[in-house]
């Protein structure tokens, strides 16, 4: 089965680093997403990205972060400068053509990238 | 504000026995309810999508059920395996202009033998 892949798996940065997580999506999903799940908490939806654009973003995507599709396959997280509070397990997701407002559509995550700033 | 509230929080099981997670929300107006098994470091994984008109959805030994009157879904896992060892994370999708999904912090099912 297709699968999303995420690299590295692990990223240990000093703070104030800027990191960049990186992400191939299924091949023909066009709605791409960036979670995140800090250690014993719920996943927190980031951003939301389809036809080269942020769709959505939530309050904790603030202007540290940018996404970017810099190719057909790659889909970017970046963290200009790292916070302490940063840590975590990022989540690259994505999606068939439709939203998942739509009934049925399967949102398909990837490993995750454990991230750790010191 | 929308919200998933899971329960119980934890609970262990004998292989071969039965159990129910529940899953209550406060998401409005409400689109669909994914439950999904999310396996110690990894991402999660799709086990049922529901609709408000959907009232059971079975993939395997995983069984959901949906009351969209009062906002309430179950997982039911039969004939526990060691494998079903997992977080089972409750999802819901509003039908709104937003792309997010409100998540459950999860049930954390441990299955010994």
């Amino acid at each position: 089965e297709p699968e999303v892949t995420q690299t590295p798996s692990h990223q240990v940065t000093q703070m104030g680093q800027e990191v960049i997580l990186r992400c191939v999506p299924i091949s023909n999903h066009l709605y791409f997403y960036w979670y995140r799940q800090i250690l014993g908490q719920k996943v927190e939806f980031l951003v939301s990205f389809y036809n080269n654009e942020i769709s959505e973003k939530s309050e904790i995507f603030d202007d540290q972060f940018s996404v970017e599709r810099p190719d057909g396959s790659n889909f970017t997280l970046k963290i200009r400068s790292t916070k302490l509070e940063d840590s975590a397990m990022y989540f690259c997701a994505s999606s068939e053509p439709g939203d998942l407002r739509v009934t049925n559509e399967k949102l398909f995550f990837g490993s995750g990238t454990q991230l750790s700033v010191l | 504000k929308n919200q998933v509230e899971q329960s119980p929080q934890s609970l262990i099981i004998l292989e071969g026995k039965n159990c129910t997670l529940q899953c209550n929300y406060t998401v409005s107006p409400f689109s669909n309810l994914r439950w999904y098994k999310q396996d110690t470091g990894r991402g999660p994984v799709s086990l049922t999508i529901m609709t408000f008109s959907e009232n059971t959805k079975s993939n395997g030994r995983y069984t959901a059920t949906l009351d969209a009157d009062t906002k309430q879904s179950s997982l039911h896992i039969t004939a526990s395996q060691l494998s079903d060892s997992a977080s089972y994370i409750c999802v819901v999708s509003a039908g709104t202009s937003d792309y997010k999904l409100s998540f459950g912090a999860g049930t954390t099912v441990t299955v010994r033998a």
